[in-house]
């Protein structure tokens, strides 16, 4: 099993839906969790940590399970600049190696 | 500005010509990584350093050098490329203070070895 598996897409959506993605880790010692957004041949950047509270940050919602080890990103009223690849990040800890998943590739349509 | 810096940002070598890429941060950040990116094989770290004079091997080191001599400058060095090594590749840091502290990447080198 993969240390952090995505929804594989490609997920197509049109303007204005709400579209979730939804990632697994299997590491129970992890304790840092990332969302990254990735545009085509550039580099990640960060789209937001994730809390075990769950946070939001305008229309992304993220939400962290321990539990269950599972990690979502929700996004809202989608635009079409949200076209992207959408890495879940998982890391152990502190300074330790960050683990990324193969990422889940979304083009909004108008 | 705070940022990771990548240098060249595009190159073509031959096989067996020595070649170092070039990374450099601004922000005062302890951990350093190099990693690539290859189709349906997602980010794969290639060496860490979480300090001055320390580096670690990631998941796919062979093939690649790396060294620390300031906690700014983090070189990747091929010995000798070889086709394989052909690949997209990106340079990060992060702080170490807090445990949540994300990656920063600079803005990759594109690598073609014929």
């Amino acid at each position: 099993r993969k240390e952090v598996e995505q929804d594989p897409g490609p997920f197509n959506v049109p303007e204005g839906a709400t579209v979730a993605f939804n990632c697994t880790y299997s590491n129970s010692a992890s304790q840092s969790f990332f969302w990254y957004r990735q545009d085509c041949r550039k580099e990640p950047k960060l789209l937001m940590s994730v809390y075990s509270s769950g946070n939001e940050d305008g229309r992304f919602t993220a939400q962290l399970n321990r539990a269950s080890q599972y990690i979502s990103l929700l996004i809202r009223d989608s635009k079409l600049s949200d076209s992207a690849t959408y890495l879940c990040v998982v890391t152990p800890g502190r300074g330790q190696n960050f683990v990324f998943g193969p990422g889940t590739r979304l083009s909004v349509l108008p | 500005e705070a940022q990771v810096t990548q240098n060249p940002r595009y190159l073509i070598t031959v096989t067996g010509k020595k070649l170092t890429v070039t990374c450099s941060q601004n922000m005062n950040h302890e951990y350093m990584s190099w990693y690539r990116q290859d189709p349906g094989l997602g980010l794969r770290q290639i060496y860490y350093s979480m300090n001055v004079e320390v580096t670690d091997k990631g998941d796919v080191p062979e093939g690649y050098k790396v060294s620390r001599k300031e906690k700014r400058n983090f070189p990747l060095i091929l010995e000798s490329p070889s086709p394989n090594q052909t690949s997209l590749y990106f340079c990060a840091s992060r702080g170490t203070v807090s445990y949540n502290s994300p990656l920063h990447f600079g803005n990759g080198t594109r690598l073609t070895v014929t």
